[in-house]
């Protein structure tokens, strides 16, 4: 069974770049046709799609965040990352990494990873 | 984007009892296919999200047969026959018809 473990920095400074890297364990992430994608949840608060990266590399993102969201792959290193640009306060949350099959439902998520956005 | 609405936004239930959560969408999640594009996610306290239901009313993997999943276009409901102590958390539905996939806000399953 795939497994899905988020890391990078816990605290970002206002007007800087976010990049957090999902490693897959259990599984090739070029293999099969699935879909990798973020998604974040502020405290307390509900579920935001930020985007998602297919095998094929066709990229999807939420034009909520207009330009400021990047999804890639490493096949190399079996990750995929999320960069996101010019943090404020808003962005502060709970950051997933998740898996979705063909028919686009997250069937593997990670546990999560705190970012805080804080001078 | 479509916006997914959920009712309640709290549900009280006693073990053994069974639970309706409702989730409507501002546009149909019918592809051509006929699939419905809607799932149910279950996050329990300190956890992540977990996938219950897919394409409407189909159970993830080891999701138990107390949970169905049922409805089309833009009414839908998940159901639990008889709740049990951890089945608490908090339910979300989501589309994944079209871009951006988008979450309901929630229902929060506490036991009575």
């Amino acid at each position: 069974q795939v497994q899905l473990q988020e890391s990078g920095p816990g605290l970002v400074k206002p007007s800087q770049t976010l990049s957090l890297t999902c490693t897959v364990f259990g599984g090739s992430i070029s293999s099969g046709s699935y879909y990798w994608g973020w998604i974040r949840q502020p405290a307390g608060k509900g579920l935001e799609w930020l985007g998602r990266i297919h095998t094929s590399g066709r990229t999807d993102y939420n034009p909520s965040l207009k330009s400021r969201v990047t999804v890639s792959v490493d096949t190399s290193k079996n990750q995929f990352s999320l960069k996101l640009s010019s943090v404020t306060d808003a962005d502060s949350a709970v950051y997933y990494c998740a898996r979705a099959p063909p028919h686009h439902s997250f069937d593997s998520w990670g546990q999560g990873t705190l970012v805080t956005v804080s001078s | 984007d479509i916006v997914m609405t959920q009712s309640p936004l709290s549900l009280p239930v006693t073990p053994g009892e069974p639970a309706s959560i409702s989730c409507k969408s501002s546009e149909s999640l019918v592809y051509s296919n006929g699939n419905n594009h809607l799932d149910w996610y279950l996050q329990k306290p300190g956890q992540s999200p977990q996938l219950l239901i897919y394409l409407g009313s189909f159970r993830a993997s080891g999701v138990p047969d107390r949970f169905s999943g049922s409805g089309s276009g833009t009414d839908f409901t998940l159901k639990i026959s008889r709740v049990e102590a951890e089945d608490v958390g908090v339910y979300y539905c989501m589309q994944t018809l079209q871009i951006p996939l988008t979450f309901g806000g929630g229902t929060k399953v506490e036991i009575k």
